[in-house]
């Protein structure tokens, strides 16, 4: 199975909202609403910021917000921040009962 | 609140078996879906496997036939076993437990470097 197709990295300045997209096949993104989002500071555990495409667990910032169309999600940041400098992966449930990531995204603030 | 912790060896010779366990506190295997992920070095996150409570499992096509998982709800532990590893199977291996279609919480991370 292929990773998930992310931009290398976005950049924005801080307050800016920025957007990263995540393009899959209607194997995996496309055909399930399974979709999850990850930040990944370098040396830190991972965190997940969205699951289930458009779901935020308890503790994490409404400035992140995910959304899907057709085989592509997104992740959007809004109000962007010095602390959200990292990197950024998505995830997809896909037909053959397995999981997939994304190629990861580093976002820079500018 | 649940918390996970890798433990095993930091080193494997090539062709030898990787074995890793996860150490579940503060809540039970029973019920939920837990995994293992890995991220080489200066690479990104690879899905390695995940396995249900009640042992079904499922893993990686590329990895499939290397990777074995199992678990033990009476000691709360879930292992991971990766067979004929080479260079290529270095990484920091986490372990996770599934919540929906995400991972959360994640355990630490446990580096293990292939060499003889």
């Amino acid at each position: 199975q292929s990773a998930l197709t992310q931009p290398a990295s976005v950049s924005g300045s801080p307050g800016q909202s920025i957007t990263i997209s995540c393009t899959g096949t209607s194997s995996d993104v496309g055909g399930h609403n399974r979709v999850s989002w990850y930040q990944h500071h370098p040396g830190k555990v991972p965190k997940l910021l969205i699951y289930d495409v458009t779901n935020r667990p308890s503790g994490v910032s409404n400035r992140f917000s995910g959304s899907k169309s057709g085989n592509t999600a997104s992740l959007t940041i809004s109000g962007l921040q010095a602390e959200d400098e990292a990197d950024y992966y998505c995830s997809s449930y896909t037909n053959r009962n397995t999981y997939v990531f994304g190629t990861g995204t580093k976002v820079t603030v500018l | 609140q649940v918390q996970l912790q890798e433990s095993g060896p930091g080193l494997v010779k090539p062709s030898e078996t990787l074995s890793l366990m996860c150490t579940v506190s503060g809540g039970y295997i029973s019920g939920y879906t837990w995994t293992w992920i890995r991220q080489p070095p200066g690479k990104g996150l690879e899905w390695i496997g995940n396995i249900h409570y009640d042992g079904r499992t499922s893993y990686s096509p590329p990895l499939g036939s290397r990777v074995t998982m199992s678990l033990d709800t009476t000691k709360n532990q879930f292992s991971l076993k990766v067979a004929s590893v080479t260079t290529a199977d270095a990484a920091v291996y986490y372990c996770g437990r599934h919540h929906n279609s995400g991972v959360e919480p994640w355990g630490q991370g446990t580096l293990v470097t292939v060499s003889s």
